[in-house]
């Protein structure tokens, strides 16, 4: 089953723009992760944000938690054509740790 | 530093038949899962192995199976395949640091069943 809904399912902007996507989860949890997959490969690690932080940035990524709503966003500006790529969240409860994916965003920045 | 290394990059099976998949995990990580991946979807949580023992399992049928060696590699077995079997297999490698547990992903086997 999964945990994460990601919002919107696609996304399509103009290179330079910034990128929101949204993630909702149902369960209390321990950290939300965002991970990258280009073209059905691995999956990259970009950012973890634990239940007791509310902000937490990375050079072009910013990431929001509010547990209160189960809700998360990610944050990519000044997008790049090399940001095209796919988009998860992951939940990690903290029991044994295991990793509950969305479905994922499809993002597409058009140069 | 490798990181995680999984093999083969891609496979063909006829239904029915047995697979193996392997993963080696990064240097110094302990634990090794799995997820399975369907087109279009998440990946999915197949189980955890943690000093050479499976630690949990997800929604998968027995016929999915693994093993966990003193190097802390990892193997994914799969009995019986059905066509729905075919997927990207994931291998993710924990490590613990002083805030909690990060996760390392290899670039995963694609395997087609037909």
């Amino acid at each position: 089953s999964q945990q994460g809904e990601e919002d919107p399912q696609a996304l399509s902007i103009q290179e330079g723009e910034n990128a929101t996507m949204n993630c909702s989860y149902k369960t209390s949890i321990n950290n939300l992760q965002w991970y990258r997959q280009n073209s059905g490969r691995g999956l990259v690690h970009l950012i973890l944000i634990r239940s007791n932080e509310r902000e937490k940035h990375s050079g072009r990524l910013r990431v929001t938690l509010d547990t209160s709503k189960k809700s998360s966003s990610l944050l990519i500006t000044a997008s790049r054509a090399a940001d095209t790529a796919s988009y998860f969240c992951a939940t990690d409860t903290g029991a044994n740790s295991k990793l509950t994916f969305g479905k994922g965003i499809t993002l597409s920045v058009r140069p | 530093d490798a990181g995680v290394t999984q093999s083969p990059t891609h496979l063909i099976k006829t239904r029915g038949q047995q697979v193996t998949l392997r993963c080696s995990p990064k240097s110094g990580h302990d634990t090794v899962s799995w997820y399975q991946q369907a087109l279009g979807q998440g990946p999915q949580f197949i189980f955890q192995y943690y000093e050479e023992e499976e630690r949990q399992r997800g929604n998968f049928p027995d016929r999915f199976s693994g093993h966990q060696y003193p190097n802390y590699s990892s193997e994914l077995n799969v009995n019986a395949l059905l066509l729905g079997d075919s997927a990207l297999y994931l291998c993710a490698s924990r490590f613990r640091d002083r805030v909690g547990y990060g996760y390392t992903f290899g670039s995963g086997t694609r395997l087609t069943v037909v």
